[in-house]
């Protein structure tokens, strides 16, 4: 059962470069969601998904854009890299609606804008 | 807007103390919380889930407990071990519209001394 899985773990982009987080869960998970982790920070919300089709943003969202065309995978986009999009990126889900809704998460792609 | 504030920020313990976290939260209208343990580099691990209409989980070693009239919630770890060194975040989830969206804490960080 391979839970949240999140590519690439490491990544070194030049700014203005764009690039694409992949994310894909094997749970049947309606709700999936990107966190970006920043040291004095905490966790911040970018863009979330509760169900294929249906994506909304967060309290982070400009510069990055998602797309949820499958219940399994929920990609984030940067468009355009910036230096203060370097950080650490979470994606996570949850099964929603009815029942156990505890979170998931990947174990993070780490990102440096140079 | 929901705020979430962990105290403290870092907690050193010597081995086989009894010790609890702390969690606070600005609004009562929750769904859940949820403790998380972060190892550095590592994802997120999901150790405690409360439903709003609980009162406390429990876990081995670890039980959580939830006030929504006061807005607090703790994480007690009994008989510290040096393996419980790690990050604790502490986290909210509201409803309707926030459901399945979780706002952090920014996490307190427990180092347990042999």
């Amino acid at each position: 059962n391979a839970g949240v899985t999140q590519t690439p773990k490491f990544q070194v982009l030049k700014t203005g470069q764009s690039m694409t987080l992949q994310c894909a869960q094997d749970m049947n998970h309606e709700y999936m969601s990107w966190y970006r982790q920043d040291p004095g920070m905490g966790l911040r919300l970018i863009h979330y998904s509760v169900g294929a089709g249906i994506t909304d943003q967060g309290e982070v969202p400009n510069g990055y854009n998602v797309s949820r065309s499958t219940t399994e995978d929920f990609p984030l986009r940067l468009l355009s890299a910036a230096p203060s999009q370097t950080s650490v990126y979470f994606c996570a889900s949850s099964y929603g609606a009815a029942g156990s809704t505890e979170a998931f998460f990947g174990q993070g792609t780490r990102l440096t804008v140079v | 807007k929901q705020e979430v504030t962990q105290i403290p920020a870092a907690l050193s313990v010597p081995e086989g103390e009894n010790l609890v976290l702390n969690c606070s939260f600005t609004d009562s209208a929750i769904y859940n919380l949820q403790w998380f343990r972060q190892d550095p580099g590592k994802g997120l691990t999901s150790l405690l889930l409360i439903q709003s209409s609980q009162r406390e989980q429990t876990s081995g070693r670890l039980n959580a407990s939830l006030d929504k009239s006061s807005g607090r919630s703790t994480l007690y770890i009994a008989a510290s071990q040096p393996g419980d060194s790690a990050t604790y975040l502490c986290a909210s989830e509201g409803y309707g519209g926030s459901q399945g969206n979780l706002i952090f804490g920014k996490g307190t960080k427990l180092s347990v001394k042999p």
